[in-house]
């Protein structure tokens, strides 16, 4: 199956710093990309969808100007949560998707971030 | 409304038996996928299946069976049987024909004991 890369797979910041985490396709381009969010021990939440060269569209209640989403090419797109908050803490997770060529998303590996 | 349930929160059994996990789906649309991903405690999401709503034919690959009912909405998996290697949270998902939205349900956590 097709290879999505998510970096960094763990990290931890300090209470008010960003952190930029990285959703790359390695073997098709994915005109969209999505970001979830999995609290533990509960479902994947759709943060927001990201089309290359669009602007990304956010599910009901996600802050946009928190988690800011850049899906600059067709193999690449970055969630930034900026001024990171201990409530931010989290397992994110991006999936890649090919409307033609493919039904089925393919999805990173999962970034846990833990801010202190 | 797109919605996904998956009554069974935590399913444990002991090695070599069969189970099944539950997946009951609403949805507006005449065309859609569902999926079954598999989380192990690594936390990836690893792809089992997809299934479009005019393929109610079921499928079986390997020890995993998969059985697709319109008729009660539902799309329910087995594991026949069951490893250790299988312990892992279950997702059932549904996708929309006109949506790129995965709607996922709640997860089944299976443990499977030696």
């Amino acid at each position: 199956g097709a290879v999505v890369s998510q970096h960094p797979s763990r990290v931890i910041c300090k209470s008010g710093t960003s952190v930029k985490i990285e959703c790359r396709s390695l073997d098709f381009q994915a005109t969209t990309m999505f970001w979830y969010r999995q609290f533990p021990k509960k479902s994947l939440m759709l943060m927001a969808t990201s089309n290359e060269g669009s602007k990304a569209t956010y599910e009901q209640g996600v802050e946009k100007d928190k988690f800011l989403i850049n899906h600059a090419s067709l193999t690449l797109s970055t969630l930034t949560v900026t001024s990171a908050h201990p409530e931010d803490s989290s397992f994110y997770i991006c999936s890649a998707y090919q409307r033609l060529q493919r039904t089925e998303a393919f999805f990173g590996q999962g970034t846990r971030l833990t801010v202190v | 409304a797109q919605k996904v349930t998956q009554a069974q929160t935590e399913i444990s059994v002991v090695e070599k038996e069969d189970v099944t996990l539950d997946c009951v789906y609403e949805t507006r649309d005449t065309t859609y996928y569902l999926f079954w991903y598999k989380q192990p405690p690594s936390g990836e999401l690893v792809f089992l299946i997809r299934r479009n709503s005019f393929d109610e034919q079921n499928e079986i690959s390997g020890r995993y069976s998969w059985n697709f009912q319109k008729s009660t909405s539902s799309f329910n998996f087995t594991i026949t049987a069951s490893q250790v290697v299988d312990s892992a949270v279950y997702f059932c998902a549904l996708r929309g024909a006109g949506d790129n939205k995965f709607y996922f349900g709640s997860g089944t956590k299976l443990n499977v004991k030696p």
